[in-house]
């Protein structure tokens, strides 16, 4: 079975600076998919970014970016300049591809993130 | 689009009595799942479907029941509430096809078993 490791059960960081949130998985698939949820507060689930296996290169969306090391199974998230309302919970979820259609989502525990002024 | 609806937001029940949470969604997803979050363990899947008339298992699937009768809409039973079950809910749906594509949450149900 699937298993996703965070290690870090909080982090904080000084607003404007960069952290890193480590992830790690375990898995015998070659195809599947990697992402980070954030979940604030208010409890709502957000997609923050997504990687897809298959892709050597790292995803990027404005402020966060991850660094997707295959071999190592490993894919961190990287919060730059952070923000005040980055502060949150964040999830580390796998899924592996199947044919014809969607596989379950296996999350970490998750890390939680404060951000401090 | 409402998107994924959650009912209800807050409920307590007494150990023995069985409940329905309700979920729907709009987006005429095909895939559909039920998560429990409690502290220190992240969301673990209960229960999911990959379309209508199609459920499986999930990591922590006894005391809850589901079934898919319609694209819409997926409810989560509790058959015989234990105070075990005391837990924020959430359900997600996503699109089938591909596979990387996102899950839409809602809002989560905070269940209290006394």
């Amino acid at each position: 079975a699937q298993t996703v490791t965070q290690s870090q059960p909080e982090m904080s960081v000084q607003e404007a600076e960069t952290v890193t949130l480590s992830c790690t998985y375990d898995t015998s698939e070659s195809d599947y998919y990697l992402f980070w949820y954030k979940q604030p507060p208010s409890r709502q689930m957000i997609l923050v970014i997504r990687q897809e296996a298959y892709k050597q290169q790292n995803a990027t969306e404005n402020r966060f970016s991850v660094n997707f090391q295959k071999a190592a199974k490993s894919f961190s998230l990287k919060i730059s300049d952070s923000q005040l309302g980055d502060a949150a919970m964040y999830f580390c979820a796998y899924r592996r591809w199947r044919q014809g259609g969607s596989e379950k989502l296996v999350f970490g525990k998750g890390t939680k993130l404060t951000v401090n002024p | 689009n409402a998107g994924v609806t959650q009912t209800p937001k807050f409920q307590v029940l007494k150990t023995g009595q069985s409940m329905t949470l309700q979920c729907a969604q709009d987006m005429n997803h095909e895939y559909m799942s039920w998560y429990r979050q409690d502290p220190g363990m992240g969301l673990r899947l209960i229960h999911y479907s990959v379309g209508a008339g199609i459920t499986d298992q999930g990591e922590v699937p006894n005391g809850y029941n589901v079934s898919r009768s319609t694209t819409e809409d997926f409810p989560l039973r509790l058959l015989s509430a234990a105070p075990s079950q005391t837990s924020v809910y959430f359900c997600a749906s996503s699109r089938g096809v591909p596979s990387y594509n996102e899950q839409f949450f809602g809002p989560g149900t905070r269940l209290t078993v006394l």
